[in-house]
């Protein structure tokens, strides 16, 4: 069974600060999900990586596989990103069709 | 494309009842995941469909069973409901399953009094 750790569990700063959220797992996985939930509970998917860097307007998502450890940076953060960041991992190395198991989630709250 | 749809949004049950949940997944999607959200326990996986098929289930007892119909719908049943159902309800469509791009429904919020 996959054990996923994130830290912080929870982070306040300022507007404009660079963000950084960490993700470690414990076996390896076909695929890792960062995924944001906003208050009132809806869940939006934020990247899906399976080795290397991604980048979507402000966010960036990396992936160390050797090291089974990712990353969730926010740069020029905004009171808007406010929000749980959830880092999940699904599937086994080499296939699978296993469930995703989930970090507790990073309370991150930005202050104007 | 229309996005994941879950309905109802809001049940209240009392223990010892049953409750019938459905998600309605992206169009073109076949596999269709549910997770059980708590405050003390987070997200957890309850179980995948595939094709009609439960490809992988989560560590819940037998209270906890779905289906999925030929068009991809999905619905989960809780029997005997206890106090510590009370949860969100999510489920996620995906072309493929984990290895996929999860798109999140909004949610049943089961409340068990």
């Amino acid at each position: 069974k996959n054990e996923v750790e994130q830290s912080p569990q929870n982070l306040t700063a300022q507007e404009g600060e660079f963000i950084t959220i960490n993700c470690s797992y414990s076996v390896g996985i076909s695929a890792l999900h960062w995924l944001q939930q906003h208050p009132g509970g809806g869940i939006v998917s934020l990247f899906m990586l399976s080795s290397g860097k991604k980048k979507h307007g402000r966010l960036i998502a990396t992936i160390n596989i050797q090291e089974k450890h990712s990353s969730l940076h926010i740069t020029a953060s905004h009171p808007r990103d406010s929000a749980v960041y959830i880092c999940a991992v699904g599937g086994v190395a080499g296939g699978g069709a296993d469930g995703l198991t989930f970090g507790k989630g990073t309370h991150l709250i930005i202050q104007p | 494309k229309a996005g994941v749809t879950q309905t109802p949004r809001y049940l209240i049950k009392t223990r010892g009842q049953q409750v019938t949940l459905s998600c309605s997944p992206i169009s073109g999607h076949r596999s269709v995941s549910w997770y059980q959200q708590t405050p003390g326990q987070g997200l957890q996986f309850l179980f995948e469909y595939f094709s009609e098929t439960q490809r992988n289930k989560g560590n819940f007892p037998g209270r906890f069973s779905g289906r999925q119909f030929s068009n991809s719908r999905s619905e989960m049943n809780v029997s005997t409901l206890e106090l510590g159902d009370s949860a969100l309800y999510l489920c996620a469509s995906s072309f493929l399953g984990s290895v996929n791009e999860q798109f999140f429904g909004p949610g049943t919020r089961l409340t068990v009094l």
